[in-house]
C-alpha cells in the first residue's frame, strides 16, 4: 500500500448505528487530519492530530469522535448521526515540523446517513 | 484572518483551449505557503504544487503553469491546451508557517468538453 488509504470507501448507516472510518498513511508523516466535504460546500476541517495529540477540534459535534492510536492510523468513530452528516469524509497527512509541506489525501469515504 | 477565495464556481471550455483558474488569498503572515490540488470525480485530492511566500517566480510544469503575485495576493493556475482528463474540481489552499491548518478555497469545477 502506498500513500493514504481509507476504508470503507462507501458506507450507508442508519441514524442509530455506530460505525468507524479508518485511515492509514504509509508516508512516514506525523500529522493527520479529518475533513468533511459536503455537496457545494468548501472543505471543512474537523480534526488535526500532530504527533498523536489532538491539536485542533473545529467545533465538531460530539457524535464524531476521533482516535489516533499511532502516527500511521486515524479513526473517526460515528454514532447517532443525522442525515445532514452525509458527505465525503477525507483523511490527509503531512509532515509536521517541516513547515510548508503539503497534505496528502486519501480517496475518501462516501457516507450516507439514512 | 486567513482566507482563500476562488470566485469561479464552474468553468466550461472546449478541448485545446487555454484556461486560467483564479485564486485570491488573505493573510497577515509574512511567511506562508500556497497550494493547488486537483479533485477528479473519483474524489481523492491530488497535490499539484506548493509555493512559499518568498518565491514569486512563476512555475511551469508541462501544460500547467502558476502565476504568483504577492502585490495582488493572487496565485492563479493556467492549463494550456486543455484536455478532457483535466476535468475536475481544483482547489487553492493556504497554510501559515506555524500552524497545521490549511485554508481551502471553495473550488472551481472545470469541465473540458471534447
Amino acid at each position: 500500500e502506498t500513500g493514504v488509504t481509507q476504508t470503507p470507501r462507501h458506507l450507508v448507516m442508519g441514524m442509530t448505528n455506530k460505525k468507524s472510518l479508518k485511515c492509514e498513511q504509509h508516508l512516514g508523516h506525523n500529522a493527520m487530519y479529518w475533513y468533511k466535504q459536503s455537496a457545494k460546500k468548501p472543505l471543512e476541517l474537523m480534526f488535526v492530530y500532530s504527533l498523536e495529540e489532538r491539536v485542533e477540534n473545529n467545533s465538531v459535534p460530539s457524535r464524531f469522535s476521533p482516535e489516533c492510536p499511532n502516527s500511521s492510523h486515524l479513526f473517526l468513530h460515528l454514532h447517532t448521526l443525522q442525515p445532514e452528516d452525509s458527505a465525503l469524509y477525507l483523511c490527509a497527512s503531512s509532515q509536521d515540523g517541516q513547515v510548508g509541506y503539503e497534505q496528502y489525501f486519501g480517496p475518501g469515504t462516501r457516507l450516507t446517513v439514512t | 484572518a486567513q482566507k482563500v477565495t476562488q470566485a469561479q464556481t464552474e468553468i466550461s471550455v472546449v478541448e485545446k483551449e487555454d484556461v486560467t483558474l483564479d485564486c485570491v488569498y488573505e493573510t497577515r503572515d509574512t511567511t506562508y505557503y500556497l497550494f493547488w490540488y486537483k479533485q477528479p470525480p473519483s474524489g481523492e485530492l491530488v497535490f499539484l504544487i506548493r509555493r512559499n511566500s518568498f518565491d514569486e517566480q512563476n512555475e511551469i510544469s508541462g501544460r500547467y503553469s502558476w502565476n504568483f503575485q504577492k502585490s495582488t495576493s493572487s496565485f492563479n493556475f493556467t492549463i494550456t491546451a486543455s484536455q478532457v482528463v483535466d476535468s475536475a474540481v481544483y482547489f487553492c489552499a493556504l497554510r501559515s508557517w506555524n500552524f497545521n491548518k490549511f485554508y481551502f478555497g471553495s473550488g472551481t469545477k472545470l469541465n473540458v468538453k471534447p
